[in-house]
């Protein structure tokens, strides 16, 4: 089945500073998606991306959809300690299967005020 | 995101007990799903309900069993579980068809003695 790789696992960084996270794939998704999770809490949706090459912001996250809609990436500028928790990316495919998310397995981002 | 409710939020329960899982979407949606979240792994999909119907059983094992009873409400029944069932089970709705994503409940933590 579709597999997405998601990387880093996990983030140290301190109040501030920026950070970026990515997912590739090994098939074509139509549909990348961004969720970040509080602990005890189900994932809240970021950002969803919709064409290849689309970059779309939403305040200081920005994610992108890669051109060969094999990858995508986001990052959140100027760190707050309240962006600490587990994001994830997950893909959506097409026609069929296109009701089905494929998640990566997450980074956990933690900020040290 | 307070669409999607799920109850309880946690519950504790021995192997032969049966318990149920509540999830109620409050979005207009006519899809709903059930995830199961172990740690250290991606999201695992279980069931998923089109206009109440079944249109996914993602190879769970019978002491699981999904209950759509209309477009709003979704239910788990659980029975004579295994320790290893323990986990967060996520509840996720969406409109049918299109590229609309899912909307996550908050979740109901499991733990199975």
């Amino acid at each position: 089945g579709q597999q997405l790789n998601q990387s880093p696992q996990s983030m140290f960084i301190q109040e501030g500073e920026d950070v970026s996270m990515n997912c590739t794939s090994s098939s074509i998704f139509n549909t990348w998606l961004w969720y970040k999770q509080d602990p005890g809490e189900g994932p809240v949706l970021l950002i969803a991306l919709y064409k290849a090459g689309e970059l779309t912001s939403n305040g200081r996250l920005t994610a992108q959809f890669g051109i060969t809609r094999k990858d995508s990436f986001l990052n959140i500028s100027a760190s707050i300690p309240s962006d600490v928790g587990i994001y994830f990316c997950a893909g959506q495919g097409s026609g069929g299967s296109n009701y089905k998310l494929t998640f990566g397995k997450g980074t956990l981002l933690t900020v040290n005020p | 995101e307070t669409g999607v409710t799920q109850t309880p939020r946690h519950l504790v329960m021995g192997m032969t007990n049966k318990k149920s899982l509540k999830c109620e979407q409050h979005l207009g949606h006519n899809a709903m799903y059930w995830y199961k979240q172990s740690a250290k792994k991606p999201l695992e999909l279980m069931f998923v309900y089109s206009l109440e119907e079944r249109v996914e059983n993602n190879s769970v094992p019978s002491r699981f069993s999904p209950e759509c009873p209309n477009s709003s409400h979704l239910f788990l029944h659980l029975h004579t579980l295994q320790p290893e069932d323990s986990a967060l089970y996520l509840c996720a709705s969406r409109r049918w068809g299109g590229t609309d994503t899912q909307y996550f409940g908050p979740g109901t933590r499991l733990t199975v003695l």
